[in-house]
């Protein structure tokens, strides 16, 4: 069974853009979650899909935003870059997205805001 | 809030040795406790899930324990190998799946 997939790998970008970024859940998997991993702060909780639906959202601003389509894949953008914002990120998936699950995170996509 | 943590932050060892990484958390209504495993650069690879009515997982030379009444969590490595260097991540499963991480332990085997 393929793992989780995310593209692209790495992207660099410039303040004030904005960034899309894709996250392929194991297939079955109908929960995807997002964590931003930065040196300074460690991994951080973003947002929770399921059956297209955000069930929980972390402490992030309005400019990160996500969703999730009829066949699980999600989707995570980011509007008027920071440099902040540079980091890796990373999403996980899982059957149901309860606590009695192991969740599976893909490789992440690393972005460097310039 | 809920916190995670782990020390030491990193670890030197050599080939061989059995060592333990060590995990404390605060949620005192813990769920569940995810033991993680990144190599520089990657993603996470998931190792082992402690549900909260257990005390211990065991996943070949790994063995994770966790102990709600004292907020700890231990991750167990025997005889370890060069190629168990990798930073180890815990997580704090919540409800809805949530997870609150710990800054991780780098550990490094030397050969």
């Amino acid at each position: 069974k393929a793992g989780v997939t995310q593209t692209p790998r790495y992207l660099i970008k410039t303040r004030g853009q904005q960034v899309t970024l894709s996250c392929s859940p194991i297939s079955g998997h109908r929960s995807v979650s997002w964590y931003q991993q930065t040196p300074g702060q460690g991994l951080q909780f973003l947002f929770e899909y399921f059956s297209e639906t955000q069930r929980n959202k972390g402490n992030f601003p309005g400019r990160f935003s996500g969703r999730q389509f009829s066949n699980s894949r999600s989707e995570m953008n980011v509007s008027t870059l920071e440099l902040g914002d540079s980091a890796l990120y990373l999403c996980a998936s899982s059957s149901t997205g309860t606590e009695f699950e192991a969740q599976y995170f893909g490789p992440g996509t690393r972005l460097l805001v310039l | 809030k809920q916190e995670v943590t782990q020390i030491p932050a990193a670890l030197s060892v050599p080939e061989g040795e059995n060592l333990v990484l060590n995990c404390s958390f605060t949620d005192s209504a813990i769920y569940n406790l995810q033991w993680f495993r990144q190599d520089p650069g990657k993603g996470l690879t998931s190792l082992l899930l402690i549900q909260s009515s257990q005390r211990e997982q065991t996943s070949g030379r790994l063995n994770a324990s966790l102990d709600k009444s004292s907020g700890r969590s231990t991750l167990y490595i025997a005889a370890s190998q060069p190629g168990d260097s990798a930073t180890y991540l815990c997580a704090d499963v919540n409800q809805g799946g949530k997870l609150i991480f710990g800054q991780g332990t780098e550990l490094s085997v030397k050969p």
